[in-house]
């Protein structure tokens, strides 16, 4: 079945750019069913929502990271991927990747620790 | 945005007995297709969220028949049959309506 594997530097200095990807196994990245997420939880707090993209490319972000984030598809990897800008220590936290769709079972990815820190 | 709202806060738990916990939308989260976009998530200590129920009231692949969802619109519930120690943990809900995707506060369950 579909399986999620986030993976990234876990280490970032202040100012910098935090990237990290989600790799999609047993299933296309492709697919019109099916839009892609990023989820964070900075350390001992609830969980917070980054952004979607959506098949054919719409992006929707959340607005307190708005001008500093972009996420991406690479369909020839069966990857998509996040960037964000200007990181603070604000920006530790896990980060999760998820699938979603309208008629389809949510996934998530196990998560990966990104720490900003010089 | 739609604002998510779980109560209560903490939960004392005896294993055994039941235990609920609600979860409320500031907009009903049922589109037209008859679904509830609002998932309950599990998350152990040290550990990830693990999906517990999508579609407001199904349950994911692995859960125990102890857990149950609940609820259609703005007011869900999530009921646990009989708690036992393993289901320690902050429980969250979230609604997948629309975005901004956003997440109840967490219900942190103890055992008594």
């Amino acid at each position: 079945q579909l399986q999620l594997q986030e993976s990234g530097p876990g280490l970032v200095k202040p100012s910098e750019t935090l990237s990290l990807t989600c790799t999609v196994s047993d299933g296309s990245i492709s697919s019109s069913s099916y839009y892609w997420v990023w989820i964070r939880q900075p350390p001992g707090k609830g969980l917070d929502w980054v952004g979607s993209i959506y098949y054919g490319g719409n992006t929707y972000y959340n607005p307190s990271l708005k001008s500093r984030v972009t996420i991406s598809v690479d369909t020839s990897n069966n990857q998509f991927s996040l960037s964000l800008s200007s990181v603070t220590a604000a920006d530790t936290a896990v980060y999760y990747c998820s699938r979603r769709g309208i008629a389809a079972r949510p996934i998530w990815g196990q998560g990966t620790l990104v720490t900003v820190s010089s | 945005d739609i604002v998510m709202t779980q109560s209560p806060l903490s939960l004392p738990a005896t294993p055994g007995e039941p235990a609920s916990i609600s979860c409320r939308s500031s907009q009903s989260l049922l589109y037209s297709n008859g679904n509830n976009y609002l998932d309950w998530y599990l998350q152990k200590p040290g550990q990830s969220p693990q999906l517990l129920i999508y579609f407001g009231s199904n349950r994911a692949s692995g859960v125990p028949d102890r857990f149950s969802g609940s609820g259609s619109g703005t007011d869900f519930t999530l009921k646990i049959s009989k708690v036992e120690p393993e289901d320690v943990g902050v429980y969250y809900c979230m609604q997948a309506l629309q975005n901004p995707l956003t997440f109840g506060g967490g219900t942190k369950v103890e055992i008594k």
